[in-house]
């Protein structure tokens, strides 16, 4: 069965650093999103992604987030500047397009820890 | 603007008894409703979703929730809870322009032996 994945699965960096965080959507999905969970909270959407630009984002996706599409399957989270808040876990999904009501398939989620 | 609410952070019941998980939203527009588990260390999963048509709908591992719009509700059921539901529950709604889903706070189900 097709499935979303996602690597690394913890990642440990230091404020200040950049990291960035992979996923690899399903095939035929043309659809793609980053939500985050901060431990024992909501999730919490980040910013989807359609035809090689952002699509809509949320207040919590500013300018040290960015997206990008680099290879055709490949999709990506970048954070710049690491900050302690930015702890949380981040789940990467995609779905059909032109299909309102398909639900979003996600990913297992990367555990970023900024120390 | 779309939104859900769930009420209960922690649900516990007892092996075989009754699972009902609440969830209550708010659109503007006939929404598409989901619900998904997230089991400890894992992604989210689909447990069902309500798009149009029949308004109870049945999904996996015996789970089944029923759209009632004058209630705005789509709360989640399950008979006969098992230990293996014990899980994290996010009721989530789409938006009118299927950019994004609307999640809940999440119901965490505790089942007791």
């Amino acid at each position: 069965e097709p499935e979303v994945t996602q690597t690394p699965s913890h990642q440990v960096t230091q404020m200040g650093q950049e990291v960035i965080l992979r996923c690899v959507p399903i095939s035929n999905h043309l659809y793609f999103y980053w939500y985050r969970q901060i431990l024992g909270q909501k999730v919490e959407f980040l910013v989807s992604f359609y035809n090689n630009e952002i699509s809509e984002k949320s207040e919590i996706f500013d300018d040290q987030f960015s997206v990008e599409r680099p290879d055709g399957s490949n999709f990506t989270l970048k954070i710049r500047s690491t900050k302690l808040e930015d702890s949380a876990m981040y789940f990467c999904a995609s779905r059909l397009f032109g299909v309102v009501n398909t639900e979003a398939f996600f990913g297992q989620g990367t555990r970023l820890t900024v120390v | 603007a779309q939104s859900v609410t769930q009420l209960g952070s922690h649900v516990s019941v007892s092996e075989g008894a009754l699972v009902l998980l609440r969830c209550n939203y708010s659109s503007s527009v006939p929404p598409y409703l989901f619900w998904y588990v997230q089991y400890p260390n894992q992604g989210l999963q689909l447990l069902l979703k309500y798009t149009t048509g029949a308004t109870l709908v049945k999904g996996i591992n015996g789970f089944e929730a029923e759209f009632k719009k004058s209630e705005t509700s789509f709360h989640l059921t399950k008979p006969s809870a098992h230990m293996s539901d014990a899980a994290e529950y996010f009721c989530a709604v789409s938006s009118n322009t299927g950019n994004q889903f609307y999640f809940g706070t999440g119901t965490s189900l505790t089942v007791i032996p």
